[in-house]
């Protein structure tokens, strides 16, 4: 059963507009939390990441949100562009299995001109 | 900067055959992984190591070995290939286990017939 998981498989979104990517996840034990961006043909790059006593990160145009309690956390790229278009990973950390990575299955974003 | 450098890019085995996919990173990171992706199940781990000497299993070991031949180099075998392990397969490494983010390499694209 996954652990992590990205319930939307695709988001199409207008230029210029807000992309919001969501992640849910089951293991309360998770206490790091990631987002990677991967191109085609091209391995996954770390995007920006939040630890879990906070509730907010933001880098430039992207600012991930966590609901501990919902056990939900979310991306938001503001404003979107076209070289956004990808598809993000959303994953956690288990400080009890060793810091390992459980990843989501990913969301392809399409950013349309 | 070559960061994580995966050989070969591409493969095609028949089932049965074996191979060994390469890795190297000259970030001098301490931990390494091999991941597999398969759609709509995100990056699964197969195996790490913590350190230089060090290998564990990750969530989908099975059909797979690997070597920590030193530092700079993680790879990954394939005894006898199934048609269950096409896939695409990446390397990465991290100065951690996890809090840390990974840096990956392209990818390598297996296909077993």
């Amino acid at each position: 059963d996954q652990q992590v998981k990205q319930n939307s498989p695709s988001l199409s979104v207008q230029e210029g507009r807000i992309s919001i990517l969501n992640c849910d996840y089951t293991n309360s034990m998770f206490d790091y939390f990631l987002w990677y961006k991967k191109y085609p043909a091209e391995g996954p790059t770390f995007l920006i990441s939040i630890s879990s006593i906070k509730d907010k990160n933001e880098d430039g145009r992207f600012t991930v949100f966590l609901n501990k309690s919902a056990k939900h956390l979310s991306l938001h790229i503001v404003p979107s562009q076209p070289g956004d278009s990808a598809v993000y990973f959303c994953a956690a950390s288990d400080p009890y299995a060793g810091n390992m990575l459980t990843f989501g299955g990913g969301t392809r974003l399409m950013v349309k001109p | 900067n070559a960061g994580v450098t995966q050989t070969p890019k591409f493969q095609v085995l028949k089932t049965g055959q074996s191979m060994t996919l390469q890795c190297a990173q000259d970030m001098n990171h301490n931990s390494m992984y091999w991941y597999r992706q398969d759609p709509g199940m995100g990056l699964r781990l197969i195996y790490y190591s913590a350190s230089e000497g060090t290998t564990d299993k990750g969530e989908v070991p099975n059909g797979y070995n690997v070597s920590r031949l030193n530092k700079r180099e993680f790879s990954l075998r394939l005894e006898s290939a199934a048609p269950s392990q096409t896939s695409v397969y990446f390397c990465a490494s991290s100065e951690g286990t996890g809090l840390s983010f990974a840096f990956f390499g392209q990818g390598t694209r297996l296909t077993v017939v």
